[in-house]
């Protein structure tokens, strides 16, 4: 298996700009994670996913901050408008659960976000 | 107050030390303790979990989990400078929440 695959690895933009951020996750797996790290705060739970379905929107920070999973193989994050605070490397995880809480996530490699 | 607290650090040590990291959490309801590795540029990984307490070892690393003062901890024995990284505890009800993260550096 590839893993979780984000895209881009990196994005430079102007603040107001629109960004988005894809995801594709592990197949099979029924959970996924939207997680934003920075050295100030480390990594904060963003919004998570069960079978599509998002479960926890609590830890989106602004109403310019939204999250789709059209389907279970994709997910996208997108900021609008996107402001020099937002700059982060925003990570997506998947996992599988099955009613259990112990399993591990795994992680992308990130996307790093500049907004100048 | 965050549900768990890490210093962290930096860290740095010479190749062969035994590296200690330590976590506390606010909440004695969890049950499921974790640490990742987390590599630059790199997203983190998982390493070790543990369940209630008690202690995990995995060949040079071991997780305690001490529930009645609310303190994980990861000891890494015989350091290599491959094991420069950072390392994050979590701990899991139905979402994770990460500490800090210790940065740790060893050196050869």
């Amino acid at each position: 298996d590839a893993g979780v695959i984000q895209s881009p690895r990196h994005e430079v933009t102007e603040m107001g700009q629109e960004v988005t951020l894809r995801c594709k996750p592990i197949s099979g797996h029924d959970y996924l994670f939207w997680y934003r790290q920075t050295m100030m705060r480390g990594l904060e739970l963003l919004i998570y996913f069960n079978n599509n379905v998002p479960i926890d929107d609590s830890g989106m920070p602004e109403d310019r901050f939204s999250a789709k999973m059209p389907n279970a193989s994709f997910s996208t994050l997108k900021i609008q408008p996107s402001e020099p605070r937002d700059s982060a490397v925003y990570f997506c995880a998947s996992s599988f659960r099955g009613g259990r809480y112990n399993s591990p996530l795994h992680f992308g490699n990130g996307t790093r976000l500049t907004v100048t | 107050q965050k549900e768990v607290e890490q210093d962290p650090g930096p860290l740095s040590v010479p190749e062969g030390a035994i590296v200690s990291l330590n976590c506390t959490y606010s909440n004695s309801a969890f049950q499921y303790f974790m640490w990742y590795r987390q590599y630059s540029r790199k997203g983190p990984e998982l390493l070790m979990y543990t369940y209630s307490s008690g202690n995990k070892e995995d060949g040079r690393f071991t997780a305690q989990v001490d529930k009645s003062s609310k303190y994980i901890s990861l000891f890494i024995r015989d350091s290599q400078p491959s094991d420069s990284a950072t390392y994050l505890c979590a701990i899991n009800d139905y979402k994770l929440s990460f500490g800090a993260g210790t940065t740790v550096t060893v050196r050869a």
